[in-house]
């Protein structure tokens, strides 16, 4: 199955900044997903990111508050804009691979101050 | 769109027993299920997973049944074990490089 680098691991910002969340996987990929998970909750996608085109976001989700770039077919970056405490989750990545189904990244603790 | 169900939210069970987690899910277009173990700050694992034309598959203590007609999925742990204990999501997809659909999670403790 695919192996995705995620980084960073963890961070702690203070509000009104943003942070970048690089995914890198080990092998070409059409799409990319990008979930967060609330503390103590389930993962909700944020978008879907398809290389060479405009990021597709979920109800609730906005380009401008997570913009996402997709330079090529193994790496992808996620943007939190403007942070505040609310925005304090686990940010993930994932992908699917034809036959191994959806693999996950370890995840971005992110927590906003 | 899809909606995913999913109970127990927590699941307390004597080492050696069996474990059983439902969910139920909204779109019949939905033909792939897969069940994902998520340990303390790690992501997502994927442990067992079907698709809508198999009824039942298994992989050593797990195994996972399908009820297409009545929209529900479960995930069966036996002889379970302290290393089993985890939070457990199930979800649903109509297919490949289509968006997971996630349920609530179980929050699964062995008891030793």
């Amino acid at each position: 199955s695919a192996v995705i680098s995620q980084k960073p691991s963890r961070d702690i910002c203070q509000r009104g900044t943003s942070l970048t969340i690089q995914c890198q996987v080990d092998s070409q990929v059409t799409m990319m997903f990008w979930y967060r998970q609330q503390p103590g909750q389930s993962l909700t996608l944020i978008a879907t990111a398809n290389q060479g085109s405009e990021a597709t976001y979920e109800s609730g989700f906005v380009i401008d508050k997570f913009p996402i770039s997709r330079p090529n077919l193994t790496f992808s970056t996620l943007t939190v804009s403007n942070m505040s405490p609310e925005d304090s989750s686990i940010y993930l990545c994932s992908v699917y691979v034809t036959d191994d189904g959806y693999t996950f990244g370890s995840g971005t603790r992110l927590t906003v101050v | 769109g899809e909606n995913v169900e999913q109970h127990p939210s927590t699941l307390s069970v004597q080492e050696g027993d069996s474990a059983v987690i439902k969910c139920t899910y909204s779109d019949s277009a939905s033909n792939y299920f897969p069940w994902y173990k998520q340990e303390l700050g790690k992501g997502p694992q994927l442990i067992i997973d079907i698709r809508s034309n198999v009824g039942e598959k298994k992989d050593q203590r797990i195994a996972v049944t399908l009820n297409k007609t009545a929209k529900h999925f479960s995930l069966h742990i036996t002889e379970t074990q302290p290393e089993d204990s985890a939070v457990y999501f199930c979800a649903a997809s109509i297919g490949g490089n289509e968006k997971l659909t996630f349920g609530t999670g179980t929050r699964l403790t062995i008891i030793p």
